[in-house]
């Protein structure tokens, strides 16, 4: 697929919030997912949001959506030293998902 | 829910020797899995898409012959790697599939295997 694209790397304070952002490419995307990778693992998914939603909020994570920009970001709130992972967007396209190249959230204390 | 199991989680071998990588879906059934590779800080790239009971779709640029992917049951995928050599030194990341506890269809991800191939 095309090319989603993402800030590639991201460093916040302990306590204050991170927003991630990401362009997606398919406006027909049903559903857009962030997953959270630490380092040697695989990855988990965090949320997800439907394509006809503005904002889901899930404790300290909120997604908001522009459809008509493309664009998706991921706020964390409270960001603490254990949110440090690499964070991909991505939007399914057709039964596969096409991942953006990550953003690293680096927090420090 | 939806816990995705991968093995081995590490392997070194020879080159010219082939490797199997397996992938389970551990409480639910997955008819689809995905078979990925990553490179040091790169993304996932998807090599192949595997459906029970019938034969991979691979991506452009993905050597069938090279990578062997069976998805015998609704639980199981493997991919091997046959005549590995050092530039299939990677980490492979299955997915299977599903809704499991989110409701929705997404994929839900395996650990991941690293391979050395010396």
């Amino acid at each position: 697929g095309e090319d989603v694209e993402q800030s590639l790397f991201l460093s916040v304070r302990e306590g204050d919030s991170s927003v991630i952002n990401c362009t997606y490419t398919d406006s027909s995307s049903t559903y857009l997912y962030w997953y959270k990778q630490e380092p040697g693992a695989g990855l988990q998914l965090l949320t997800y949001i439907f394509s006809n939603m503005d904002m889901k909020q899930d404790q300290r994570l909120t997604v908001l959506l522009n459809k008509k920009d493309k664009h998706l970001s991921l706020r964390i709130a409270d960001t603490q030293t254990g949110d440090s992972a690499i964070y991909f967007c991505a939007e399914m396209e057709g039964y596969a998902l096409n991942f953006g190249k990550g953003t690293s959230l680096l927090v420090t204390p | 829910g939806a816990v995705v199991s991968q093995h081995p989680s590490w392997v070194i071998c020879k080159s010219g020797t082939s490797v199997k990588i397996e992938c389970r879906s551990l409480d639910f059934q997955a008819t689809t899995m995905f078979w990925y590779r990553q490179f040091p800080k790169q993304s996932l790239m998807l090599m192949a898409t595997s459906n029970e009971g019938s034969k991979a779709t691979y991506e452009q640029g993905v050597e069938k012959d090279k990578f062997l992917i069976n998805h015998a049951s609704l639980t199981l995928s493997t991919l091997t790697v046959t005549s590995a050599h050092p530039e299939d030194s990677s980490f492979y990341i299955c997915s299977a599939r599903g809704s499991g506890t989110v409701g929705v269809e997404t994929q839900y991800f395996g650990p991941g295997t690293r391979l050395l191939v010396l």
